[in-house]
């Protein structure tokens, strides 16, 4: 069964630190890998986006990576602000038939503080 | 928020009764896709479309209807709702952003069955 899974569950962190959240995956065959952020109370917001032969793409300050051999990817957020306190979730998305069918991760809860 | 609206916004009914939640877009995309969120999950694909009147299940279809007569409208229908599917539920169109498939979700709709 294709699975996506994020670490860790919730973050906590000062304002101005950086961080980095992980993204497990089984799916397969491989199309692309997205990060979306999603605030409380609205849909998620797509933040990067990488196919198979990316291993990096930026964001302003954030930075997802890409390794399609171990089949994990990391968001890197720098310079955190109080606005990146959200959910993030890691979508792995398989071809199937002419659809893209996307398999989502739990998220990672971040709060950051003042 | 490439132009998705959902409604209600937020709905409460009683188990047995059914409910229609609808999505509509105004950029006349192909793919249209109904997820829920619940917490401990992530989002959860219960049905998508790739053009009027194609449809396809997702992995949580059962108790769920969709219909697509229309390229702007997707509509999803609990024939009679149950307290299990008291839920966040989210629309999302896929668009090729930079050569890239991405998907853009709406604001959702939260649904409560007492």
């Amino acid at each position: 069964k294709n699975q996506v899974e994020q670490s860790p569950q919730s973050l906590i962190i000062l304002e101005g630190k950086n961080c980095t959240l992980q993204c497990n995956y089984t799916v397969s065959p491989f199309s692309n890998l997205r990060w979306y952020k999603q605030d409380t109370g609205r849909g998620p917001v797509s933040l990067t986006i990488m196919t198979f032969s990316e291993n990096t793409k930026s964001n302003g300050r954030y930075t997802a990576t890409l390794d399609a051999d171990t089949k994990q990817s990391s968001l890197h957020i720098t310079a955190s602000q109080l606005s990146d306190s959200a959910s993030y979730i890691c979508v792995v998305s398989v071809l199937s038939g002419g659809s893209y069918i996307p398999t989502f991760g739990r998220g990672t809860s971040l709060i950051v503080h003042p | 928020d490439a132009g998705i609206t959902q409604s209600p916004r937020h709905k409460v009914t009683e188990t047995g009764t059914p409910v229609t939640l609808r999505c509509h877009q105004t950029e006349n995309h192909r793919y249209m896709y109904w997820y829920r969120q619940d917490p401990g999950h992530g989002l959860r694909l219960i049905h998508y479309s790739y053009g009027v009147k194609d449809t396809d299940k997702g992995e949580v279809s059962d108790g769920y209807s969709v219909s697509r007569s229309k390229t702007e409208d997707f509509l999803l229908t609990l024939e009679s709702a149950t307290s299990s599917q008291t839920s966040v539920y989210f629309c999302a169109i896929s668009a090729t952003s930079g050569g890239l498939n991405e998907q853009f979700f709406g604001p959702g709709t939260r649904l409560t069955v007492l």
